[in-house]
């Protein structure tokens, strides 16, 4: 069964430096989503993707983010200039349609990202 | 903007016994409410999902209910066993348009006791 694939599975940086987390969604999916989950709290939404534009996007989703998809496979997310509170487990999910009944999100694995 | 709430934090049950989690959301128009379990370091995995046009639906030994009236929606988990201990989130969203992000709860700790 096709799986949502992210990479790397842990990043450790230095406050202040950028990061790049990968995802490869699923491949007949058209939307993409980032999540992040602080340790031991909930999964917060973080911005939607679709058609090489962001949909939606939450107040965490503030100018140090962005998101890209450089080419047909690959889905990005860019810290610019990362903080200790962006510690966190980051999920990306995708789904294959916006429909009555195609809505689920498959999520990947997770980047766990520690900032020192 | 959406707010989901999800009860208890932590559910300790022994094996055989049946399980509720409870959620209310507050956006009258979120229409799908998946279910995710996750299992500590993992990714959250689809468990089952309503929408908005169905009260109930059962999955084996999973069910869920939806009050779109109260906004409520609960998990029930019957026969449970030990393998069913992970965190339990519900989550809430609106399909239509452009929209389509989860709300999720903060989560349910279950752990099922041989």
């Amino acid at each position: 069964e096709p799986e949502v694939t992210q990479t790397p599975s842990h990043q450790v940086t230095q406050m202040g430096q950028e990061v790049i987390l990968r995802c490869v969604p699923i491949s007949n999916h058209l939307y993409f989503y980032w999540y992040r989950q602080i340790l031991g709290q909930k999964v917060e939404f973080l911005v939607s993707f679709y058609n090489n534009e962001i949909s939606e996007k939450s107040e965490i989703f503030d100018d140090q983010f962005s998101v890209e998809r450089p080419d047909g496979s690959n889905f990005t997310l860019k810290i610019r200039s990362t903080k200790l509170e962006d510690s966190a487990m980051y999920f990306c999910a995708s789904s294959e349609v916006r429909g009555v009944s195609e809505e689920t999100q498959y999520f990947g694995p997770g980047t766990r990202l520690l900032v020192l | 903007g959406e707010n989901v709430e999800q009860h208890p934090s932590t559910l300790s049950v022994q094996e055989g016994d049946s399980a509720v989690i409870k959620c209310t959301y507050s956006d009258s128009a979120s229409n799908y409410f998946p279910w995710y379990k996750q299992e500590l370091g993992k990714r959250p995995q689809l468990i089952i999902d309503i929408r908005s046009n169905v009260g109930e639906k059962k999955d084996q030994r999973i069910a869920v209910t939806l009050n779109k009236t109260a906004k409520h929606f609960s998990l029930h988990i019957t026969e449970t066993q030990p393998e069913d201990s992970a965190v339990y989130f519900c989550a809430a969203g609106y399909y239509g348009g452009s929209q389509g992000n989860l709300i999720f709860g903060k989560g349910t700790k279950l752990s099922v006791k041989p």
